[in-house]
């Protein structure tokens, strides 16, 4: 089974900062990655899937990239709107979720 | 547009068995896989299993195997999963999903609460 490990497991940023967080996979996931936020009381909601592809209605302020075993996902310009946990799927070979960060404000 | 309907909340006792229902709409069911997913109170996300509605085939994660068991209803576009021999560890929210093109999990319903407790 691959194992995926995010970090960091909470964020703390302020309103404009950029943010990033990574993903390792336990082997190459060929860009097979996914990433969802999850707002309290609600599903998750798929932002950006392989690797860097946005999903619509996701704004530009979202962004993803990585090849290999290591991935990384950002928001620049964080607005409050963003206050969420976020998680990483491989699906390369089943689907594996990272644990999930939680980003809150500073 | 892609609409997933989950049953209500659950309060189950050890030991029992619980069954949720999904019901899609906005779609042609038979042509998509659905998965579900278990979220334990505050931690991240573990894909349980999967169907495909117009064949009734299933794929499962190792850990849920002999725990989870996916059916379907053609006739009603509704998915369920059931939980047996449920204890505490099963306390849980459960999502149904379904792929998009070339995306696993790119739709989701609100979840099911389910509770384990004598």
């Amino acid at each position: 089974d691959i194992q995926m490990t995010q970090s960091p497991p909470s964020l703390s940023a302020s309103l404009g900062d950029k943010v990033t967080i990574t993903c390792q996979a336990s082997q190459n996931i060929n860009k097979y990655i996914a990433w969802y936020q999850q707002k309290p009381g609600k599903a998750p909601r798929l932002l950006i899937r392989y690797t860097s592809t946005l999903e619509s209605g996701t704004p530009s302020r979202f962004s993803g990239s990585g090849s290999g075993r290591d991935y990384s996902f950002s928001i620049s310009n964080v607005e409050s709107e963003d206050i969420a946990s976020y998680y990483c799927l491989q699906y390369d070979n089943l689907w594996t979720f990272g644990g999930g960060t939680k980003l809150e404000l500073k | 547009q892609v609409k997933l309907l989950q049953s209500g909340a659950a309060l189950v006792k050890p030991g029992a068995s619980v069954k949720m229902s999904c019901k899609a709409s906005g779609y042609t069911f038979t042509d998509y896989w659905v998965s579900w997913v278990k979220q334990s109170h505050g931690k991240s996300l573990e894909w349980i299993g999967e169907i495909y509605p117009n064949s009734g085939a299933t794929n499962f994660n190792e850990k849920f195997k002999g725990k989870a068991t996916l059916t379907v209803d053609k006739s009603t576009s509704t998915a369920y999963m059931e939980l047996s021999r449920l204890t505490s560890e099963d306390s849980a929210i459960y999502y149904c999903t379904r792929e998009a093109t070339a995306v696993p999990f790119a739709y989701w319903g609100q979840g099911t609460l389910v509770t384990v407790s004598s």
